[in-house]
């Protein structure tokens, strides 16, 4: 069946460095993919999404490339700040329109 | 737009209640919603998937007396979780989509602890 795997955390990175989170998936066809974030005591929300092969999607200076050929869609942002720490959560929507998760990753942002 | 709104966000119960969780879409129609139970330190699970007006579709290993869901109308599911005991305890988040292709959004989820 179709799954998504993405490292694990935690991951901790001074303010300002470059982010990235690995997420690869197996799946058949092209799934929808996205990323969703848990901020400490919330709920999840939607980061970012791609639907078909080389979109890029982004929102808050986070970005994420749809690569087929790779079967990944890694997170990354440029420069983070401490109230990026957060959990998140890589996911496609499998052929029945259900998500399918990774197990998430903790980012913690040092001053 | 898109609002999900959960409640309650916390319930701390006796073991042998029932509880119930609410969940509305404030400003746009959710055709589905769907349940999840988070575990500690572990990504969500689905728990079933409720369309207006029908009867849930609940995952394998959920038990569906146990966890009644109800999707009366276009704004809002419940979900209870009958005759609570320390194994439910736990953390549940729905959410709700205009469309079954569409994006889930996210209510806040509501911490569960039987006691």
């Amino acid at each position: 069946g179709d799954s998504v795997t993405q490292m694990e955390g935690p991951v901790t990175l001074s303010e300002e460095a470059f982010l990235t989170i690995n997420c690869t998936y197996t799946a058949t066809g092209y799934p929808s993919l996205f990323w969703y974030v848990q901020y400490p005591g919330e709920g999840l929300q939607l980061l970012l999404k791609a639907t078909k092969a080389d979109d890029k999607g982004s929102n808050k200076g986070f970005e994420a490339t749809y690569r087929k050929e790779t079967t990944s869609f890694h997170l990354e942002k440029g420069s983070v700040q401490v109230s990026d720490s957060a959990v998140y959560f890589c996911a496609l929507m499998d052929s029945n329109y259900q998500l399918i998760w990774g197990a998430g990753t903790k980012l913690i942002i040092k001053p | 737009g898109a609002v999900v709104s959960q409640h309650p966000s916390r319930v701390i119960c006796k073991s042998g209640t029932s509880v119930k969780i609410e969940c509305r879409s404030l400003d746009f129609q959710a055709t589905t919603m769907f349940w999840y139970r988070q575990f500690p330190k572990q990504s969500l699970m689905l728990m079933a998937t409720s369309n207006e007006g029908s009867k849930a579709t609940y995952e394998q290993g959920v038990e569906k007396d146990k966890f009644l869901i109800n999707h009366a109308s276009l704004t809002l599911s419940t979900l209870t979780v009958t005759s609570a005991h320390p194994e439910d305890s736990s953390f549940y988040i729905c959410s709700a989509s205009s469309g079954v292709d569409q994006p889930q959004h996210f209510g806040d989820g509501t911490r569960l602890s039987i006691l």
